[in-house]
């Protein structure tokens, strides 16, 4: 069964500097990869979407890495500001699953102070 | 604008009541999610649909059940066989796979349930 996993669970950091957030998951027959960022109370709103046959994709400040023989991706976010502040989520899609089911990872706590 | 409706934002239960709730999207999607968020763990699976009048268990759908009468709304019921309901509950849609189909998911605001 997939498993992904995000470490840090937490994470504080001063404005302006860069952050990052790894991802890491079990089974590299993965169809994509989605990083999604959740405010208190709120729903997940996408950042980026990564097919399987990508490296990266970029928004803006926003960069993702995608390496799938290592199981792992990287969430980049350049000049952090308190804005930036919330939770990220990964979750991977499977290609044994055509459903488009999503497994997703407890998620990293990030705090931008100003 | 197109997005995914989750109401009511807030609900609480009593102790052997059902309760629904409503999701509803305009994105002209087929494939419908219900995902439970305790804290500090990921979403978990709860049911799934495809198309109308077809819909699938998922990880955790003991105590669930749902409902995919048309193409835009995919209602889920928390029954009193659920024993411990309260939790965050977010909807989902998205397209379903195949080519160059784009399948990001997108999701609605959630409801927070209560046992009271």
């Amino acid at each position: 069964k997939q498993e992904v996993t995000q470490i840090p669970a937490a994470l504080s950091v001063p404005e302006g500097e860069n952050l990052v957030l790894n991802c890491s998951f079990t089974d590299s027959a993965i169809y994509n990869l989605q990083w999604f960022r959740q405010d208190p109370g709120k729903g997940l709103t996408s950042l980026l979407l990564i097919q399987s046959s990508q490296r990266e994709q970029t928004s803006g400040r926003l960069n993702a890495s995608l390496d799938k023989s290592s199981g792992r991706s990287t969430l980049y976010i350049a000049a952090s500001q308190p804005g930036d502040s919330a939770t990220y989520l990964c979750a991977v899609s499977s290609t044994t699953d055509s459903w488009g089911k999503l497994q997703f990872g407890a998620g990293t706590q990030v705090v931008v102070t100003p | 604008d197109g997005g995914i409706t989750q109401s009511p934002k807030y609900l609480f239960r009593k102790e052997g009541q059902n309760v629904t709730l409503s999701c509803e999207q305009n994105l002209n999607h087929d494939a419908m999610y219900w995902y439970r968020q305790d804290p500090g763990q990921g979403l978990r699976l709860i049911y799934y649909s495809q198309i109308v009048n077809d819909f699938q268990k998922g990880d955790i759908a003991e105590g669930y059940s749902v409902s995919r009468e048309k193409k835009e709304s995919f209602p889920l019921t928390v029954t009193s066989a659920q024993k411990n309901p309260t939790a965050f509950y977010l909807c989902a849609s998205s397209t379903p796979r195949g080519g160059l189909i784009n399948t990001e998911a997108f999701f609605g605001q959630g409801t927070r349930l209560t046992v009271v």
